[in-house]
């Protein structure tokens, strides 16, 4: 089955940018979403097809895929984007792929 | 506007069953694939199974599939899981989602699609 590898935390100072990775194999070839959840929350679309934004998310967060890696951009973070990440992709093997999920810590 | 409730949530003895809705509002139900999704406590997001908006197409995630049954009943615009043998590590946070899946001709391409409304979930706990 398909898997999705993400590191387990990410810190980042207020006003630094924040990136957060997604790695699978030949990850280039498909399209990732990113899902922003904050704790007693329910999940929020940040990102999909790799690089869209749902309408009301701020042009700070953005999305790259290529190769084996897809990563999530926050600029200019602050503490409103403290939250857990998480990638996910479709697969013919397994059709829900979810990364294990980035805690982002705004020190 | 656009809205998921879920309700059927509780505690159950393992080896129970229960059977979680989930109420869909603001949208064409029947135009959407919708997602069961569950956290466990202090665990990631896990698909759990999806149905397309028809119901014709359904898929379970292995460790779920033959105990979960999902449907849909578009007269109620409301999604279900049927749960059935439920064992500890079922407790956990369900989430129904919407997923936006392109379907052209009657081909659909999951591999774009996404979920961009989430309910606010229910809360299963199997213990004894």
């Amino acid at each position: 089955s398909y898997a999705l590898t993400q590191p387990p935390s990410v810190s980042v100072s207020p006003g630094q940018t924040a990136s957060i990775t997604c790695s699978g194999d030949k990850l280039g070839d498909k399209y990732i979403c990113w899902y922003q959840k904050k704790a007693g929350q329910s999940p929020v679309l940040v990102i999909y097809e790799d690089s869209q934004r749902p309408s009301g998310i701020p042009e700070r967060i953005s999305g790259s895929n290529s190769g084996n890696t897809a990563t999530l951009t926050i600029s200019g973070t602050q503490a409103m984007d403290e939250a857990d990440y998480y990638c996910q992709a479709w697969d013919s093997s397994t059709p829900v792929v979810f990364g294990g999920g980035t805690k982002l810590t705004v020190l | 506007q656009v809205q998921l409730v879920e309700s059927g949530g509780g505690l159950v003895k393992p080896g129970g069953s229960l059977r979680l809705s989930c109420a869909a509002s603001g949208f064409i139900f029947s135009d959407y694939y919708m997602i069961w999704i569950r956290q466990a406590p202090g665990k990631g997001l896990e698909w759990v199974s999806y149905i397309s908006g028809s119901g014709n197409t359904i898929y379970y995630a292995d460790s779920m599939r033959g105990r979960f049954t999902i449907s849909r009943d578009s007269a109620k615009t409301s999604l279900y899981l049927q749960m059935n043998s439920l064992r500890a590590d079922d407790s956990a946070v369900y989430y129904c989602a919407r997923a936006y899946i392109l379907c052209t001709n009657g081909v659909c391409f999951h591999e774009k699609g996404y979920m961009d409304v989430w309910g606010n979930g229910t809360t299963v706990t199997v213990s004894s």
